[in-house]
């Protein structure tokens, strides 16, 4: 069975760095499109990142120049590392599969979220 | 960038009730949509892509139709446990990702 397991959320201080981590199991992360989204509380889903199989990565507006996705291809895990975290970064951070070979980019496989709360 | 809206906002029916879901995209994304179902306290669920095509293990009473800027989302009879938020996003202008803000559906 494909699975997606977050970790790492947590309450930070504006200002602070925190790394989330997606570990997979049943699927490769390296040879799959991964990618990050975001639910600040009471509200939508918003795309944060994504890297593509090749290695590139692409950025929201409101998180580029702050926020790093990588993976690690031995341990089977993808990453959002977090730096100068704001109030608004606050939300329920998910990673996801994005399909690509059935649907061309549908998010397929989702994790059941990691919470982060950013607040003096 | 892409911007995707959704009508209504909330919507209550009954059960057995058809229901139809809106979407619409600030440009055209030809089939390159996809609903998802998300209930409270849980991950979003993909039900369709390509606009249409369900997702494996979707109940047939889920169906999807539209292209270019107009969609939509029928259920065709309404369930208790169909009660959550769908949302709509496009994936045609990779990497640039866009979400609906969906529509809370309830069940009388």
């Amino acid at each position: 069975e494909e699975q997606l397991v977050e970790s790492g959320g947590g309450l930070i201080q504006p200002g602070g760095s925190l790394r989330l981590s997606c570990a997979a199991s049943g699927l490769t992360v390296s040879n799959n499109y991964m990618t990050w989204v975001r639910q600040a509380p009471g509200k939508g889903l918003e795309w944060v990142s994504v890297v593509y199989v090749g290695g590139n990565t692409y950025y929201a507006d409101s998180v580029k120049g702050r926020f790093t996705i990588s993976r690690d291809n031995s341990e089977n895990t993808l990453y959002l590392q977090m730096n100068s975290l704001r109030a608004e970064d606050t939300a329920v951070y998910y990673c996801a599969r994005v399909d690509y070979s059935r649907s061309s980019g549908a998010f397929d496989i989702w994790g059941q979220g990691t919470r982060v709360t950013v607040s003096s | 960038e892409t911007v995707m809206t959704q009508s209504p906002a909330t919507l209550s029916a009954s059960p057995g009730e058809r229901v139809t879901l809106s979407c619409r995209a600030s440009q055209g994304v030809n089939t390159n949509l996809a609903w998802y179902q998300q209930k409270p306290g849980q991950a979003p669920r993909l039900l369709i892509y390509y606009a249409s095509t369900r997702a494996t293990g979707v109940p047939a009473r889920f169906s999807g139709s539209g292209s270019g800027t107009e969609f939509t989302l029928t259920i065709s009879s309404l369930q208790s446990e169909d009660s959550a938020v769908y949302y709509c996003q496009q994936y045609n202008y990779w990497p640039l990702f866009t979400f609906g803000p969906g529509t809370k559906v309830d069940i009388k």
